[in-house]
């Protein structure tokens, strides 16, 4: 089965550390999300793309997350400098318009 | 925009109970309505879908009905089983937008 690839699956880092995570879409994917999730405030959308392009990142805080996506085969977030309140479950997920999308296992991340 | 509410949790059912959870909407046009479910610990799978109005989508037991007269993708199933506890995301997406959840509903079921 085709699958998104997360990497790293778990990572914990000291506030104030830059932070990548990485996604590997499925190929032939066009579309490319990335939620976040907490137990308060549930799955947020950070951004989005569609063929590579950024469609919207309104929902990312500007001054410290940035998201690209520098090929088909990647898309990446970015936090720098990370804070504890960062500190929670990011999904990436890809597809192909509105048929469905296929999720990543997501990156732990802890921020101490 | 495009919204989802779904019935607030956690529920908790017996084994073989008859389960729905409620998910209605609020989008522009025609969207594709979905329904996700997380198991502890792990990502988002998609449970089943539809595509147009009057479609029912199902899969491993569970049925929903894309109704655009009540702007309604209620989740239901006959039976339910210890292994269908999780957390059942709905959602929409359509052309050009972003996919869209629901705030999530725990469900627990007792053996």
């Amino acid at each position: 089965d085709a699958r998104v690839t997360q990497t790293p699956r778990h990572k914990v880092t000291e506030m104030g550390q830059e932070v990548t995570m990485r996604c590997q879409p499925i190929l032939g994917h066009n579309t490319v999300f990335w939620y976040r999730q907490t137990m308060m405030q549930g799955l947020e959308l950070l951004a989005y793309f569609r063929n590579r392009a950024p469609l919207d990142d309104s929902g990312m805080p500007k001054d410290r997350f940035s998201a690209e996506m520098p090929d088909a085969t990647l898309a990446t977030l970015k936090i720098q400098p990370s804070e504890p309140r960062d500190s929670a479950v990011y999904f990436c997920a890809s597809g192909l318009d509105e048929y469905g999308y296929t999720f990543g296992s997501g990156t732990r991340l802890t921020v101490v | 925009g495009n919204s989802v509410t779904q019935m607030e949790g956690p529920v908790t059912l017996s084994e073989e109970a008859f389960l729905t959870i409620n998910c209605t909407y609020t989008a522009t046009g025609y969207p594709s309505l979905f329904w996700y479910v997380q198991y502890p610990g792990e990502g988002l799978q998609l449970l089943l879908k539809a595509t147009k109005a009057d479609d029912k989508g199902s899969n491993k037991g569970f049925e929903a009905t894309y109704r655009k007269e009540t702007t309604s993708f209620h989740l239901e199933k006959g039976s339910v089983q210890v292994s269908d506890s999780a957390v059942y995301f709905c959602a929409l997406s359509s052309r050009a937008q972003k996919l869209v959840f629901g705030q999530g509903t725990r469900l627990t079921i007792n053996p």
